[in-house]
């Protein structure tokens, strides 16, 4: 069964950095891009952005709202990815969700989430 | 890149069809076949209905089907129940080697 699960979120200040982690298990973690999507509170969903597999020399792409500021990496062997998000804004506020495209073109796997909250 | 347009609100009876619709460009919906549709309800995560315009994942119902014309895609639910009460999403892949939403439309089931 495949599962992902999102942890790291919490309360941090304008202009801080807080590290998400997605915990992978039942695919092969190695195979897969990694991708993560946010939500604010009663808004819609915002692609991130997302950080392909080795054989893809691990490339990354990022939303335009955080380039610059996010850096995806991860560890296969931990079957782990993480989220770090620097220079974080109030509009960075959101619960962030890492997610898989696994049998088509669409992201059919979800983790539950975590929540940032960027607040002084 | 800019969201993908989407109807705020639709609503529907118990058993009569709803469409909603997902605009976009020719360098995002018009341009692949990589259109998916997913549904949220409240405090949920997204769930994939749709994939690659009109493919359904197995287990979900044969209630809800998709299709694409031009730049414009659609999301099609008949028969429609309670349970469908959610947010739909629309998210396309694009010429940016990016992913996009579209904002999100509320469906009610009156």
């Amino acid at each position: 069964e495949v599962q992902l699960v999102e942890s790291g979120g919490g309360l941090v200040q304008p202009g801080g950095s807080l590290k998400l982690s997605c915990a992978a298990s039942g695919f092969t973690f190695s195979d897969s891009a990694m991708h993560w999507v946010r939500q604010a509170s009663g808004k819609g969903l915002e692609w991130v952005g997302r950080i392909r597999s080795r054989s893809n020399n691990y490339a990354t792409a990022y939303a335009a709202s955080v380039r610059g500021r996010f850096t995806f990496s991860r560890d296969d062997s931990k079957k782990t990815a993480y989220l770090q998000m620097n220079g974080l804004k109030t509009e960075d506020t959101a619960v962030y969700y890492c997610t898989i495209m696994r049998a088509s073109v669409g992201f059919d796997f979800w983790g539950p989430g975590t929540l940032v909250t960027v607040s002084s | 890149q800019s969201a993908l347009t989407q109807p705020a609100s639709v609503s529907g009876s118990p058993g009569q069809s709803i469409t909603i619709s997902c605009t976009g460009t020719s360098s995002d919906v018009g341009g692949y076949v990589y259109v998916s549709w997913y549904q949220q309800h409240s405090g949920k995560a997204p769930k994939l209905i749709i994939s690659e315009v009109s493919n359904r994942p197995s287990g979900v119902s044969d209630r809800f089907s998709g299709s694409k014309s031009g730049n414009t895609a659609s999301l099609t639910i008949s028969g429609l129940q309670a349970e469908d009460e959610a947010d739909y999403y629309c998210n396309s892949y694009t010429s940016s080697n990016s992913w996009v939403f579209g904002g999100g439309t509320k469906l009610t089931v009156l």
